[in-house]
């Protein structure tokens, strides 16, 4: 069935310095793709959703040059945390519709990122 | 005001248990329903969509009002395995995105 594979799973990064993160749709076309955080004991928030070949559009209160969103084929999002800050530290996942007018949503397995 | 609002729980129960979550939402432009299951510090995983005329699967019953923008999630027969957290999620037809809910955690005790 359909997959999307995030990656890293885990990632440690020092205060001032940037990470991406990839997101992929294994075995279908993925023409929207959705990023969401999750803080502990929290809910999934959406950040951004990503449209293949056009800029992203991001939710209210998100800053779209510290979360650069490319989208560039069909099958790969990623999320860049720019000059990430320990208050970044959070569980980012991605999710993929397949298609235009796909009605299921596939998740990545997440990112656990903790910046130090 | 919550675009999707759960009570957080813990819910607490023993296995064989019948347990009822509830869910309600804001944004009555909302045209799709679903439960999806989180286990800790992992990715959601879809439990079931829910339909206006309620659906079940196996165990777990799902139920809508539109008119009271209510949706709610029944568990019988309880497992061990169940003990999750259990996201009332909703979509609608502009955003396409899904809007989750906080979660209601489930611990089933043996």
């Amino acid at each position: 069935g359909a997959v999307v594979s995030q990656h890293p799973s885990r990632v440690i990064c020092k205060s001032g310095t940037s990470v991406k993160i990839e997101c992929r749709s294994l075995d279908f076309q993925a023409t929207t793709m959705f990023w969401y955080r999750q803080f502990p004991k929290q809910s999934l928030m959406l950040m951004a959703t990503s449209n293949e070949g056009s800029k992203a559009t991001y939710e209210q209160g998100v800053e779209k040059d510290k979360f650069l969103i490319n989208h560039a084929s069909l099958t790969l999002s990623t999320l860049t945390v720019t000059s990430a800050h320990p208050e970044d530290s959070s569980f980012y996942i991605c999710s993929a519709r397949e298609g235009l007018l796909g009605n299921t949503i596939y998740f990545g397995e997440g990112s656990w990122l903790t910046v130090v | 005001r919550k675009e999707v609002e759960q009570d957080p729980g813990p819910f607490n129960v023993p296995e064989g248990a019948t347990v009822a979550f509830n869910c309600t939402y804001s944004n009555s432009a909302s045209q799709s329903f679903f439960w999806y299951r989180q286990d800790c510090r992992k990715e959601p995983k879809l439990l079931m969509s829910v339909y206006s005329s309620g659906n079940e699967d196996g165990r777990f019953t799902a139920q809508l009002n539109r008119a009271s923008q209510y949706i709610s999630l029944l568990i019988r027969d309880s497992k061990l395995s169940d003990s999750a957290t259990y996201l009332c999620v909703v979509s609608d037809t502009g955003r396409r995105a899904l809007t989750f809910g906080s979660g209601t955690r489930l611990q089933v005790q043996p």
